[in-house]
Protein backbone atom coordinates (compact mmCIF):
# COMPACT_ATOMS: atom_id res chain seq x y z
CA UNK A 1 0.00 0.00 0.00
CA UNK A 2 0.75 3.70 -0.20
CA UNK A 3 3.68 4.91 2.00
CA UNK A 4 2.51 8.74 3.13
CA UNK A 5 4.16 10.67 5.36
CA UNK A 6 3.70 14.45 6.48
CA UNK A 7 6.11 16.95 7.19
CA UNK A 8 5.85 18.07 10.54
CA UNK A 9 3.79 15.54 12.39
CA UNK A 10 3.04 18.20 14.88
CA UNK A 11 3.93 22.05 15.65
CA UNK A 12 2.83 25.02 18.26
CA UNK A 13 2.69 28.48 16.44
CA UNK A 14 1.77 31.78 17.19
CA UNK A 15 -1.26 33.77 16.02
CA UNK A 16 -0.94 35.65 13.04
CA UNK A 17 1.50 33.19 11.56
CA UNK A 18 1.99 30.90 8.83
CA UNK A 19 2.91 27.14 8.71
CA UNK A 20 3.29 24.93 5.68
CA UNK A 21 2.84 21.57 5.92
CA UNK A 22 4.49 18.79 3.12
CA UNK A 23 2.82 15.47 2.38
CA UNK A 24 5.04 13.24 0.93
CA UNK A 25 3.68 9.62 -1.42
CA UNK A 26 5.81 7.30 -2.34
CA UNK A 27 4.46 6.61 -5.78
CA UNK A 28 3.14 9.06 -8.31
CA UNK A 29 -0.80 9.90 -8.18
CA UNK A 30 -3.70 11.84 -9.52
CA UNK A 31 -5.75 12.72 -7.05
CA UNK A 32 -4.25 14.08 -3.49
CA UNK A 33 -6.58 15.77 -1.11
CA UNK A 34 -6.40 17.82 2.25
CA UNK A 35 -8.31 17.35 5.22
CA UNK A 36 -9.20 19.04 8.34
CA UNK A 37 -9.87 17.69 11.86
CA UNK A 38 -10.80 19.78 14.16
CA UNK A 39 -10.52 18.52 18.31
CA UNK A 40 -13.03 16.00 18.86
CA UNK A 41 -14.36 16.12 15.22
CA UNK A 42 -14.79 14.27 12.09
CA UNK A 43 -12.92 14.59 9.11
CA UNK A 44 -13.85 17.92 6.75
CA UNK A 45 -12.30 17.69 3.30
CA UNK A 46 -10.16 21.16 2.42
CA UNK A 47 -9.47 20.64 -0.97
CA UNK A 48 -8.44 18.42 -4.00
CA UNK A 49 -4.81 19.38 -5.69
CA UNK A 50 -4.46 17.61 -9.15
CA UNK A 51 -0.99 18.01 -10.28
CA UNK A 52 -0.55 21.13 -13.17
CA UNK A 53 -3.81 22.63 -12.02
CA UNK A 54 -5.02 24.83 -9.56
CA UNK A 55 -6.31 23.22 -6.58
CA UNK A 56 -10.44 22.74 -5.74
CA UNK A 57 -11.64 24.28 -2.57
CA UNK A 58 -14.40 23.13 -1.01
CA UNK A 59 -17.34 25.81 0.38
CA UNK A 60 -16.52 27.31 3.58
CA UNK A 61 -12.46 27.46 2.95
CA UNK A 62 -10.73 30.02 0.15
CA UNK A 63 -6.79 29.89 -1.15
CA UNK A 64 -5.99 33.07 0.60
CA UNK A 65 -6.23 31.04 3.57
CA UNK A 66 -5.20 27.55 2.60
CA UNK A 67 -3.10 27.93 -0.31
CA UNK A 68 -1.79 24.45 -2.06
CA UNK A 69 0.73 23.54 -3.98
CA UNK A 70 1.24 20.57 -6.29
CA UNK A 71 4.52 20.67 -8.33
CA UNK A 72 4.34 17.07 -9.32
CA UNK A 73 2.88 13.82 -8.76
CA UNK A 74 4.55 12.74 -5.61
CA UNK A 75 4.22 15.95 -3.38
CA UNK A 76 1.72 18.34 -2.46
CA UNK A 77 2.35 21.50 0.19
CA UNK A 78 -0.89 23.14 2.38
CA UNK A 79 0.02 26.16 3.85
CA UNK A 80 -2.60 27.53 7.18
CA UNK A 81 -2.16 31.55 6.68
CA UNK A 82 -2.40 34.03 9.10
CA UNK A 83 -3.34 31.28 12.18
CA UNK A 84 -5.74 32.12 14.86
CA UNK A 85 -6.38 29.70 17.44
CA UNK A 86 -9.40 28.62 15.85
CA UNK A 87 -6.75 26.90 13.16
CA UNK A 88 -5.95 24.43 15.83
CA UNK A 89 -6.40 21.04 14.03
CA UNK A 90 -4.93 17.97 12.61
CA UNK A 91 -4.51 18.57 8.70
CA UNK A 92 -4.44 14.90 6.55
CA UNK A 93 -3.60 14.55 3.18
CA UNK A 94 -4.73 11.59 1.55
CA UNK A 95 -4.31 10.15 -1.82
CA UNK A 96 -6.50 7.78 -4.50
CA UNK A 97 -5.26 4.55 -4.40
CA UNK A 98 -5.16 3.54 -7.80
CA UNK A 99 -1.46 2.57 -8.02
CA UNK A 100 -1.67 0.49 -5.03
CA UNK A 101 -5.49 -1.22 -5.25
CA UNK A 102 -8.31 -1.56 -7.52
CA UNK A 103 -10.45 -0.79 -4.49
CA UNK A 104 -10.91 3.01 -5.44
CA UNK A 105 -10.18 4.01 -1.75
CA UNK A 106 -8.04 6.46 -0.46
CA UNK A 107 -5.01 6.32 1.61
CA UNK A 108 -4.32 8.62 4.22
CA UNK A 109 -1.23 10.19 5.51
CA UNK A 110 -0.84 10.21 9.53
CA UNK A 111 -1.85 13.87 9.73
CA UNK A 112 0.26 17.03 11.35
CA UNK A 113 -1.26 18.05 14.73
CA UNK A 114 -1.36 22.07 15.00
CA UNK A 115 -1.83 23.96 17.92
CA UNK A 116 -2.40 28.29 17.68
CA UNK A 117 -1.53 30.24 20.76
CA UNK B 1 -23.57 11.89 -1.42
CA UNK B 2 -25.73 10.22 0.56
CA UNK B 3 -26.40 11.30 4.05
CA UNK B 4 -25.61 8.14 6.29
CA UNK B 5 -26.34 7.97 10.02
CA UNK B 6 -24.42 6.04 12.73
CA UNK B 7 -25.16 5.43 16.51
CA UNK B 8 -22.37 7.35 18.78
CA UNK B 9 -20.52 5.05 19.94
CA UNK B 10 -20.55 1.17 20.90
CA UNK B 11 -19.21 -1.54 23.19
CA UNK B 12 -18.04 -5.13 22.15
CA UNK B 13 -16.79 -7.73 24.07
CA UNK B 14 -13.18 -8.79 23.25
CA UNK B 15 -13.08 -11.86 21.04
CA UNK B 16 -17.01 -11.05 19.86
CA UNK B 17 -18.41 -10.17 16.96
CA UNK B 18 -19.11 -6.39 16.51
CA UNK B 19 -21.84 -5.29 14.84
CA UNK B 20 -21.68 -1.64 13.38
CA UNK B 21 -25.39 -0.56 11.68
CA UNK B 22 -25.47 1.88 9.35
CA UNK B 23 -28.39 4.03 7.52
CA UNK B 24 -28.57 5.24 4.11
CA UNK B 25 -32.13 5.38 3.10
CA UNK B 26 -31.39 8.31 0.45
CA UNK B 27 -28.68 6.26 -1.66
CA UNK B 28 -28.90 6.08 -5.19
CA UNK B 29 -28.33 3.19 -7.22
CA UNK B 30 -25.11 3.55 -8.51
CA UNK B 31 -23.64 4.89 -5.28
CA UNK B 32 -21.62 2.54 -2.67
CA UNK B 33 -20.61 2.02 0.85
CA UNK B 34 -17.46 2.25 2.08
CA UNK B 35 -16.02 1.97 5.32
CA UNK B 36 -12.77 3.27 6.90
CA UNK B 37 -11.47 3.58 10.90
CA UNK B 38 -9.31 5.66 12.40
CA UNK B 39 -7.27 4.37 15.19
CA UNK B 40 -6.64 7.45 17.84
CA UNK B 41 -3.56 9.21 16.66
CA UNK B 42 -3.62 8.04 12.97
CA UNK B 43 -5.11 8.68 9.19
CA UNK B 44 -8.47 6.62 8.53
CA UNK B 45 -7.71 3.39 6.73
CA UNK B 46 -9.69 1.73 4.13
CA UNK B 47 -11.88 -1.82 5.69
CA UNK B 48 -14.16 -2.58 2.92
CA UNK B 49 -16.87 -1.52 0.51
CA UNK B 50 -19.81 -3.17 -0.93
CA UNK B 51 -22.61 -1.83 -3.69
CA UNK B 52 -25.68 -4.64 -3.76
CA UNK B 53 -23.83 -8.03 -2.73
CA UNK B 54 -22.54 -9.11 0.58
CA UNK B 55 -18.44 -8.62 0.60
CA UNK B 56 -15.84 -10.26 2.98
CA UNK B 57 -12.37 -9.71 3.07
CA UNK B 58 -9.42 -10.18 5.78
CA UNK B 59 -10.65 -7.01 7.83
CA UNK B 60 -14.73 -7.61 7.68
CA UNK B 61 -17.93 -8.82 6.54
CA UNK B 62 -20.14 -5.94 5.48
CA UNK B 63 -23.80 -6.71 5.10
CA UNK B 64 -26.12 -4.68 2.86
CA UNK B 65 -29.70 -4.55 3.06
CA UNK B 66 -31.66 -5.83 -0.25
CA UNK B 67 -33.19 -2.15 -0.54
CA UNK B 68 -29.84 -0.66 0.34
CA UNK B 69 -31.02 1.47 2.36
CA UNK B 70 -29.25 -0.28 5.31
CA UNK B 71 -25.56 -1.75 6.05
CA UNK B 72 -23.93 -3.55 9.10
CA UNK B 73 -19.80 -4.05 8.99
CA UNK B 74 -19.10 -6.81 10.85
CA UNK B 75 -15.31 -7.66 12.93
CA UNK B 76 -16.04 -11.30 13.62
CA UNK B 77 -13.41 -11.99 16.86
CA UNK B 78 -12.79 -7.92 17.82
CA UNK B 79 -9.74 -7.38 19.43
CA UNK B 80 -8.42 -4.67 21.56
CA UNK B 81 -6.94 -3.01 18.27
CA UNK B 82 -10.09 -2.76 16.94
CA UNK B 83 -11.26 0.02 19.34
CA UNK B 84 -11.50 3.30 16.52
CA UNK B 85 -13.76 5.55 15.35
CA UNK B 86 -15.66 3.86 12.36
CA UNK B 87 -16.73 5.80 9.29
CA UNK B 88 -19.86 4.62 6.95
CA UNK B 89 -19.84 6.43 3.47
CA UNK B 90 -21.85 6.51 1.00
CA UNK B 91 -19.97 7.54 -2.06
CA UNK B 92 -20.20 7.49 -6.51
CA UNK B 93 -16.46 6.72 -6.43
CA UNK B 94 -14.84 5.37 -3.27
CA UNK B 95 -12.96 8.39 -2.17
CA UNK B 96 -10.44 7.83 -4.93
CA UNK B 97 -11.61 10.14 -7.65
CA UNK B 98 -13.15 12.66 -5.11
CA UNK B 99 -12.96 13.67 -1.97
CA UNK B 100 -14.94 11.70 1.10
CA UNK B 101 -17.88 13.52 3.10
CA UNK B 102 -17.20 12.02 7.01
CA UNK B 103 -19.93 11.78 8.94
CA UNK B 104 -19.93 11.54 13.03
CA UNK B 105 -19.03 8.07 12.48
CA UNK B 106 -19.38 5.00 15.30
CA UNK B 107 -16.23 5.07 18.40
CA UNK B 108 -16.30 1.28 19.20
CA UNK B 109 -14.73 0.45 22.51
CA UNK B 110 -13.34 -3.20 22.66
CA UNK B 111 -13.89 -4.26 26.24
CA UNK B 112 -11.25 -7.17 27.73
Amino acid sequence: SAVISQKPSRDICQRGTSLTIQCQVDSQVTMMFWYRQQPGQSLTLIATANQGSEATYESGFVIDKFPISRPNLTFSTLTVSNMSPEDSSIYLCSVDGQPWSSYNEQFFGPGTRLTVL
Amino acid sequence: DAKTTQPPSMDCAEGRAANLPCNHSTISGNEYVYWYRQIHSQGPQYIIHGLKNNETNEMASLIITEDRKSSTLILPHATLRDTAVYYCIVTYSGGGADGLTFGKGTHLIIQP
